[in-house]
């Protein structure tokens, strides 16, 4: 079984300041894992993934995360905020190997202060 | 770029009402999904399809909840009677490889 759990519901950053967002899961199989953001009444879009191979992916808009095993942590950042980071952000996880489904964490709302 | 759709974008019903929620997946996907968002709480999975029948379901997606791909392209959740708890933010996903691609969500508000 898969589960997630983002740390801090609600995170508020000045604008050019670092961003992360931290995320941890537990799975019985290594995890594939994704951050989602949404942004006010639209649907969920794909910031970055991570499956196998290198540790430290890069998505859109300027998001990274890193795959911690150890740690069984996938933190996304981004080293300058921007206005329209202002959202609401979701980490995934999925077994892998042909299974899909997504269990997610409970969202992390980012609000950007100019 | 092919994106996936749905429709209403909103939905108003009656408690006891039947809706059906319409999704158009990205063409070439095979695995199909629906997922719900009751407003403050995570999303949850409800129900995965594919080869025109259900891979898996959650405990969510009981004998009143039915999926199906009428006409190869559509893809369905109809709620047979529809409970107050059942308003929520209803998302279709196709997938690709290994992710997903969710629709905008249609707004289910049972009254």
């Amino acid at each position: 079984a898969q589960s997630v759990t983002q740390l801090g519901s609600h995170v508020s950053v000045s604008e050019g300041a670092l961003v992360l967002l931290r995320c941890n899961y537990s799975s019985s199989v290594p995890p594939y894992l994704f951050w989602y953001v949404q942004y006010p009444n639209q649907g969920l879009q794909l910031l970055l993934k991570y499956t196998t191979g290198a540790t430290l992916v890069k998505g859109i808009n300027g998001f990274e995360a890193e795959f911690k095993k150890s740690e069984t942590s996938f933190h996304l950042t981004k080293p300058s905020a921007h206005m329209s980071d202002a959202a609401e952000y979701f980490c995934a996880v999925s077994p892998g190997n042909n299974d899909y489904k997504l269990s997610f964490g409970a969202g992390t709302t980012v609000t950007v202060r100019a | 770029e092919p994106e996936v759709t749905q429709t209403p974008s909103h939905q108003v019903t009656q408690m006891g009402q039947e809706v059906i929620l319409r999704c158009v997946p990205i063409s070439n996907h095979l695995y199909f999904y629906w997922y719900r968002q009751i407003l403050g709480q995570k999303v949850e999975f409800l129900v995965s399809f594919y080869n025109n029948e259900i891979s898996e379901k959650s405990e969510i997606f009981d004998d009143q909840f039915s999926v199906e791909r009428p006409d190869g392209s559509n893809f369905t959740l109809k709620i047979r009677s529809t409970k107050l708890e059942d308003s929520a933010m209803y998302f279709c996903a196709s997938i690709q490889t290994d992710t997903q691609y969710f629709g905008p969500g249609t707004r289910l508000t049972v009254l």
